[in-house]
């Protein structure tokens, strides 16, 4: 069975610029979750998206939204980019269910922003 | 603010011997608890998950979980050097909204 996959794995942009990221989930899960890793705050939640629906959301500014299509892969967009938005930024899937909640990461997408 | 919390570390062991690895987490009504390893430069690769006091062995590895006392640990027996990463303890408190520690750096020497 594949696992979760992301694009881009780099990605270079300026400020103030937007990017999005894309994240393909485990065959079967529905849940997609979204995380920032940076050396300073370490792995960070984002949002979780189940069924197309943003069902739970991180403390987070509104520039990073995202959203889940009904084949659930799913997308995460930052606008107006900011130095600190430079990091690692992993995606993960699973089940969605009440004990069936383990989560599998992607490679993520290594964001640097100039 | 649920916390996760873990020594940094680096915690160096030799080849062969049992690494310890523990995790406090700040929310009792935490329901499930997990253990990823993540090699430098990787993402996080689940090594184990525990959802009921007590220990749960999956090979070299055992996950004892502690909810009077907030605690988890991952032992890991006959530590070899491709063991040496990061290791992360993450709890579930609600919903699928994952909490992790700042990781643990184990070092096994040869």
């Amino acid at each position: 069975k594949a696992g979760v996959t992301q694009t881009p794995r780099y990605l270079i942009k300026t400020r103030g610029q937007q990017v999005t990221l894309s994240c393909s989930p485990i065959s079967g899960h529905r849940s997609v979750s979204w995380y920032q890793q940076t050396p300073g705050q370490g792995l960070q939640f984002l949002f979780e998206y189940f069924s197309e629906t943003q069902r739970n959301k991180g403390n987070f500014p509104g520039r990073f939204s995202g959203r889940q299509f009904s084949n659930s892969r799913s997308e995460m967009n930052v606008s107006t980019l900011e130095l600190g938005d430079s990091a690692l930024y992993l995606c993960a899937s699973s089940r969605g269910h009440p004990d069936q909640e383990t989560q599998y990461f992607g490679p993520g997408t290594r964001l640097l922003v100039l | 603010q649920k916390e996760v919390e873990q020594n940094s570390g680096p915690l160096s062991v030799p080849e062969g011997a049992i690494a310890s690895l523990n995790c406090t987490y700040s929310d009792r009504g935490s329901q499930s608890f997990f253990w990823y390893r993540q090699y430098s430069g990787k993402s996080p690769e689940l090594i184990m998950f525990i959802y009921s006091n007590g220990d749960k062995e999956d090979g070299r590895f055992t996950a004892q979980l502690n909810k009077a006392s907030q605690y988890v640990s991952l032992l890991i027996r006959d530590s070899q050097p491709s063991d040496s990463a990061t290791y992360l303890c993450a709890v579930n408190n609600a919903g699928n909204m994952l909490t992790f520690g700042g990781g643990t750096r184990l070092m096994v020497k040869p």
